[in-house]
Formats: structure tokens, sequence, C-alpha cells
């Protein structure tokens, strides 16, 4: 039982280059979530899809897209990467109508040059 | 802005118990207060959640105060194991939470 999965694990690009953070969850899940997390902070939400189909805003949207291609797995993707998106990028999900534990995945480590 | 406040750090001896406080003044009536853990780099971790009255699992304790402004989260017998950052949090069941810095809790030997 994999939970949520992310992939790339690692990833360096360059300013301006473009990519799609993948995350799968096999839990039946309705609700998809991406944060970011920079050095000594706390997590900041990016976007969030409450079920297949649906997406929204989350804190920090700018400079991200995301699509809920089935219910799942949710991409971002950064069309123009800049190195101020260097971060750690972290999955989760829940079921939706439940209360309590978001499950996350292991994250993804992305530096912009 | 965080929406809630908690101490940036915490010590505490191994099989002591350790306390960890947050305060969520904002915190609206239908919303449940969270708390997470995240050790080293990886993802972040559940803990227990809680709406008024107080709970306990396998992991820990959860003390919200009446007025719901305030809770506490509480490790019976904290073991080296559980030196981590620990996160407070409140939502509703849409799960969009917010993560403020957390407290790093420092179990000592």
């Amino acid at each position: 039982n994999a939970g949520v999965t992310q992939t790339p694990k690692f990833q360096v690009l360059k300013t301006g280059q473009s990519m799609t953070l993948q995350c799968a969850q096999d839990m039946n899940h309705n609700s998809m979530y991406w944060y970011r997390q920079d050095p000594g902070m706390g997590l900041r939400l990016i976007y969030y899809s409450a079920s297949e189909g649906t997406t929204d805003k989350g804190e920090v949207p700018n400079g991200y897209n995301v699509s809920r291609l089935n219910k799942r797995e949710f991409s971002l993707r950064l069309e123009s990467a800049a190195p101020s998106q260097t971060s750690v990028y972290f999955c989760a999900s829940k079921r939706t109508g439940a209360t309590g534990e978001l499950f996350f995945g292991e994250g993804s480590r992305l530096t912009v040059l | 802005d965080a929406k809630t406040t908690q101490p940036p750090s915490m010590d505490c001896a191994e099989g002591r118990a350790a306390n960890l406080p947050c305060n969520h003044s904002t915190i609206s009536g239908n919303e449940y207060v969270y708390w997470y853990r995240q050790i080293h780099s990886q993802g972040p971790q559940y803990i227990i959640h809680g709406l008024k009255n107080n709970e306990t699992n396998e992991m820990a304790s959860l003390i919200i105060t009446e007025d719901r402004k305030s809770s506490t989260l509480i490790l019976p017998h904290a073991t080296l194991r559980d030196t981590a950052v620990y996160y407070c949090t409140h939502g509703g069941s849409q799960g969009n939470l917010i993560f403020g810095k957390g407290t790093k809790l420092s179990v000592k030997p």
C-alpha cells in the first residue's frame, strides 16, 4: 500500500524551464492538495482539489497550474520556473467529508538555478 | 498570516511528558483543531484532531480549552523519536489547512 507517491523526488531546473510534478494516491481519496515548504518555514497551500474535476487556489497559487487528471492523480505544473520556486513540494490527500488526516507524500525537492 | 501561534522551540527530557501549546483565537465554531508533526524533512504526519472535547489516541492526547481558543498536545512519555516539528492548525472538512512554522521539539536523553 503505497499511500501518496510523488515523482520526481529531486529536480534541478534552469530559470524559464517548465516541468510537472506528479502525485498519485491509491487510497480512493476524493480531495488532494499541493503544498510548498521553504527552509525554516511551515507549509503553504498552493492549490487543492476537493473532488475529481474541481480545483481551487490556496495561499500561494501564482506561477503554478494544476490538473486533476482523475481521482488518483493531481499534477502541479511550473510553466516558467523562477529561483523563488526553489522549494520542497508536498502532495497530500484526504477523504471528502471526513475530518482529520491529510496523508502526505515524501516530497519533491526542486531547485531552480 | 499565520492562523495559529506556537512557541518556536521546546525541550523535553526523554520519558517525561511533552506539553505543546497552541493559540488559535480565530477558530470558527465548526472548525476542528489538528496536530501534525514533521520528522526531519519527511512528509508531515497526522497526530490527532478534536472539536470541543479532549481526545486521546495511541500517539497523544489533545486538550482543548472551553472557549476553543487554545489547545495543548500532550506526548505522555516522550522518546528520542518524538524529536520533530509539531504543527497546530484548524479548519473544516474541506481540508485546506494552513500550517504555520510550528514548534521544534527536542527530546533529550
